[in-house]
């Protein structure tokens, strides 16, 4: 697609409920980021996806999150036992290539609008 | 330590005059890449501009520009001209050498601006 697509934009569940975060990256692009942003916060790094496999999950906080992205395409951001905490918007990235040096411009992030997730 | 450090919760300009946010970073690496997005109430990350470590130039990018004091480890972006438009949330943020992971980017807390007529 044109840009990074994320589903759902909002999103209300109880708390320990299960929830998915979907993310449909742009055409071509083999980097997925996940971010979670909290209120007046930079956005924090959770995983990062190169192709298929997590290159990077030491982002995430803790077991009850998990992200699959099967076939290098589209991501799924999946929560289990959802707690208050975990409020915040979920950001989703993605770049043409993540392995150039950390010096090149190369790999500008594009992002998502994000799924803003509310835990009562 | 903090990877990226933004020192200015709020910054407050009037419509055409220009504005340095401020960014500094910690790293040991020689290698590494510096960027701005911005963040509009809407809440999309917008890239603006990026400069790389081992650039001797400073980064134009149309009204931005990145004024990289790599001795003092600093960042700031300088936005010319201010427009009504600018007023966001801006983020600071540093690749580093890819390890064997990834090359995830770092944001700092972040800044507000708001241009005013």
């Amino acid at each position: 697609g044109a840009g990074v697509s994320q589903t759902p934009s909002n999103k209300v569940t109880e708390k320990g409920k299960y929830v998915e975060l979907r993310c449909d990256p742009i055409s071509g692009h083999t980097a997925l980021y996940w971010y979670r942003q909290s209120l007046g916060q930079g956005p924090e790094f959770l995983i990062y996806f190169q192709g298929t496999g997590a290159a990077d999950d030491s982002g995430l906080p803790n077991d009850r999150f998990f992200a699959v992205r099967p076939e290098g395409s589209v991501s799924t951001l999946k929560i289990q036992r959802t707690e208050r905490g975990d409020s915040a918007v979920y950001l989703c990235a993605s770049s043409l290539m993540g392995t150039s040096g950390a010096e090149s411009g190369a790999n500008v992030l594009t992002f998502g609008a994000g799924s803003r997730l509310t835990v009562l | 330590a903090q990877k990226i450090t933004q020192t200015q919760p709020g910054m407050f300009v009037q419509e055409k005059e220009a504005v340095t946010l401020d960014c500094t970073y910690d790293t040991s690496d020689q290698s590494y890449g510096l960027f701005w997005y911005k963040q509009p109430s809407s809440g999309e990350m917008i890239f603006l501009i990026y400069q790389g470590s081992y650039d001797e130039q400073n980064a134009t990018e149309g009204r931005y520009s990145l004024n990289f004091q790599k001795a003092r480890k600093s960042a700031n972006l300088v936005i010319s001209a201010s427009q009504l438009g600018d007023s966001a949330m801006y983020f600071c943020a540093m690749r580093e050498p890819p390890n064997q992971a990834g090359t995830a980017l770092i944001f700092g807390k972040g800044t507000t601006l708001s241009v005013s007529s």
